[in-house]
């Protein structure tokens, strides 16, 4: 699978857009893109995902690049309680169910 | 019900003890999985169990054996382990379908102190 690329940390006051960036400039056409939230201590929890088009749900959305090098996860108004590290994997759908997760980005809400 | 849970949430083990890490979902999901995860790192894949068969095993020592006895259960039996493998281990379940989708649910995690 291909290796992701995020900054170590981000900071984003309380009510802002939180915009996580992440590389993927290895990934290949078969590849999803994840995305992954880890609140201090508890069990990651799903975000989104998506292969090539922008997708949006009730927590975020997921814009992806047209050559799919990089993506944002955009947190369209950050709470408190959003303040977690967040993983972006990428991830073959064939061959396995494999998910290898990167460093991640912690992100700290500011009040 | 999107929970998998996990027992217990605290475990401390001796290095010459036997103890076991169990894992339920009842969300249908044939495949499942074990992390380990040190303080201030991500989660590290250990095994992966697709359809109650192992798929997976990212070279684990032995002192870690998984076991599925049914679709819904995960066990993790642990034996003569090391102070170093002490660290936050997490069970998750996915869907195990070709195609999109995919995503993975995670419990809150066993925090494993060896002593």
């Amino acid at each position: 699978d291909a290796k992701t690329t995020q900054p170590p940390s981000m900071d984003c006051a309380e009510g802002r857009a939180a915009n996580l960036p992440c590389n993927h400039s290895t990934i290949s056409g078969n590849e999803y893109v994840y995305w992954y939230r880890q609140i201090h201590s508890q069990g990651p929890q799903y975000i989104i995902h998506g292969l090539k088009n922008n997708e949006t749900n009730e927590m975020a959305s997921l814009i992806i690049t047209e050559d799919r090098k990089s993506s944002t996860l955009i947190l369209p108004h950050a709470t408190l309680r959003d303040t977690a590290v967040y993983y972006c994997i990428v991830r073959v759908r064939l061959g396995g169910n494999q998910f290898y997760f990167g460093t991640g980005t912690s992100l700290t809400v500011i009040p | 019900d999107t929970e998998v849970t996990q027992t217990p949430k605290h475990l401390v083990m001796g290095m010459t003890n036997k103890k076991s890490l169990k894992c339920e979902q009842h969300m249908g999901h044939r495949a499942m999985y074990w992390y380990k995860q040190k303080a201030k790192k991500p989660p590290e894949l250990m095994f992966v169990y697709s359809y109650e068969k192992l798929s997976i095993n990212e070279s684990v020592p032995s002192r870690f054996s998984p076991e599925c006895p049914n679709s819904s259960l995960l066990n993790l039996h642990l034996h003569a382990l090391q102070p170093e493998d002490s660290a936050l281990y997490l069970c998750a379940s996915s869907q195990d379908r070709g195609g999109t989708g995919g995503e993975q649910y995670f419990g809150p995690g066993t925090r494993l102190t060896v002593t």
